[in-house]
């Protein structure tokens, strides 16, 4: 079936850059999405990358999306403290209807 | 705009119990899907909901069902509950037209069975 797999944790300092991957299996996806969660919170809409392309830029954000490889990663330029969460990488479910399969996610831990 | 608005936002049952959670999508979304949180599984998801039919449903059993109604507030239930049916239940509503499923999610509601 379908699945999504990142990384479970990563520490990196404020100031640097972090790197978060995610592989998938599901090669019909037409976008694909990073969310964040902060404790107590939902869910929250990072950016998205449609299937077609390579990389996406926004602001501090960039996406790289490897379609050969079904790999994808989401760099955060100058982590700040405040970036300390959960990401989630998610795919589209081919069954379609606003159904995505989310990875377990990365747990970004940003020390001062 | 108001968000996604799920209450409530902390409940505990005991087993055998059921349980309501109810959502309010963002004015003008008609999609609204439910998904499950716990440590273990991650995010699983539930049902998606569109003009008050389920157009989706995940792997779970009977015990879970859902209903959309016409103003596109969501409500899903769990009869029977089990320990394992502790998690956090999330809402999503999404606006219809766009290329992306671009799901806006509430915060939660945290169920704890005993």
């Amino acid at each position: 079936g379908e699945d999504v797999e990142q990384s479970l944790f990563l520490s990196v300092r404020e100031g640097d850059s972090s790197v978060i991957n995610c592989t998938y299996t599901d090669s019909s996806s037409t976008y694909l999405y990073w969310y964040k969660q902060e404790p107590g919170a939902g869910l929250q809409l990072l950016t998205y990358i449609f299937s077609n392309m390579d990389m996406k830029q926004d602001q501090r954000l960039t996406v790289l999306l490897n379609k050969k490889d079904k790999h994808l990663s989401l760099r955060i330029a100058d982590t700040q403290t405040g970036d300390s969460a959960i990401y989630f990488c998610a795919d589209e479910s081919n069954s379609g209807y606003s159904t995505l399969t989310f990875g377990k996610g990365t747990m970004l831990l940003v020390s001062p | 705009k108001a968000g996604v608005t799920q209450t409530p936002r902390y409940l505990i049952k005991t087993r055998g119990q059921q349980v309501t959670l109810s959502c309010s999508p963002i004015s003008g979304h008609r999609s609204v899907s439910w998904y499950q949180q716990t440590p273990g599984q991650g995010l699983q998801f539930l049902f998606e909901y569109f003009s008050e039919t389920q157009r989706n449903k995940g792997n779970f059993p009977g015990r879970f069902s859902g209903r959309q109604f016409s103003n596109s507030r969501s409500e899903m239930n769990v009869s029977t509950l089990e320990l394992g049916d502790s998690a956090l239940y999330l809402c999503a509503s999404t606006p219809t037209g766009t290329g992306a499923n671009v799901l806006t999610f509430g915060a939660g509601s945290r169920l704890t069975v005993l």
